[in-house]
């Protein structure tokens, strides 16, 4: 049972918008950042978006992140078949001094 | 470029130990914290250890507190992370990550096996 709540699955057809929530409490995403990361099968995790809604370098702008309370969200616009991956978000936990994950969604492209 | 490279997985039997390395480059190494996440076979990302830029810092997730202990060699751009008293719910790969929580860098994984 992970700290952080995410929905398994989420789907869209291309060139839609969609959104992957992400549910915490006030020690965990009501104080502090979040951060999504990507991961395609069989590889290593990416850094999608940090400090709530920043993107590294390379993201494209289709990728946006967002907080409200002690929840957070990830929307992807103009959907893309590449975009089918694996979904997590995480922050720092106040109470158990550490980062907690969310369980993850699974984005299928339509 | 930077690059971060683990290894030492493999399999050990429960109750065993293993040091897992994770060699970093390309970054001012000791100017960054870094981490360790895992990640059960079908399961989701768990994080499992950080430590500070020098070193003077460790933090650990509650699963491994008291079994696995963090530490890094500035002068060898290295972090380490040394598993004791490992259980089956321990195999996993394990993922070297540069800072802590919002993780920008991450290498390829070594895969812990813990059977009999």
């Amino acid at each position: 049972q992970s700290v952080l709540t995410q929905p398994p699955s989420a789907s869209g057809t291309p060139g839609q918008r969609v959104t992957i929530s992400c549910s915490g409490s006030s020690s965990n995403i009501g104080t502090n950042n979040v951060n999504w990361f990507l991961q395609l099968p069989g590889t290593a995790p990416k850094l999608l978006i940090y400090g709530t809604n920043l993107r590294p370098s390379g993201v494209p702008d289709r990728f946006s992140g967002s907080k409200s309370g002690s929840s957070a969200s990830l929307a992807i616009s103009g959907l893309q078949s590449e975009d089918e991956a694996d979904y997590y978000c995480a922050a720092r936990d106040d109470s158990l001094d550490g980062v907690v994950f969310g369980g993850g969604t699974k984005l299928t492209v339509l | 470029e930077v690059q971060v490279l683990e290894s030492g997985g493999g399999l050990v039997q429960p109750g065993g130990s293993l040091r897992l390395s994770c060699a970093a480059s390309g970054f001012t190494f000791s100017s960054y914290a870094m981490s360790w996440v895992r990640q059960a076979p079908g399961q989701g990302l768990e994080w499992v250890s950080t430590i500070s830029g020098n070193g003077y810092r460790t933090y650990y997730a509650d699963s491994v507190k008291g079994r696995f202990t963090i530490s890094r060699d500035n002068s060898r751009n290295t972090v380490y992370l040394q598993m004791n008293s490992l259980r089956a719910e321990d195999t996993a790969v394990y993922y070297c990550a540069k800072n802590s929580g919002d993780f920008d860098y991450w290498g390829q994984g070594t895969l812990v096996t813990v059977s009999s």
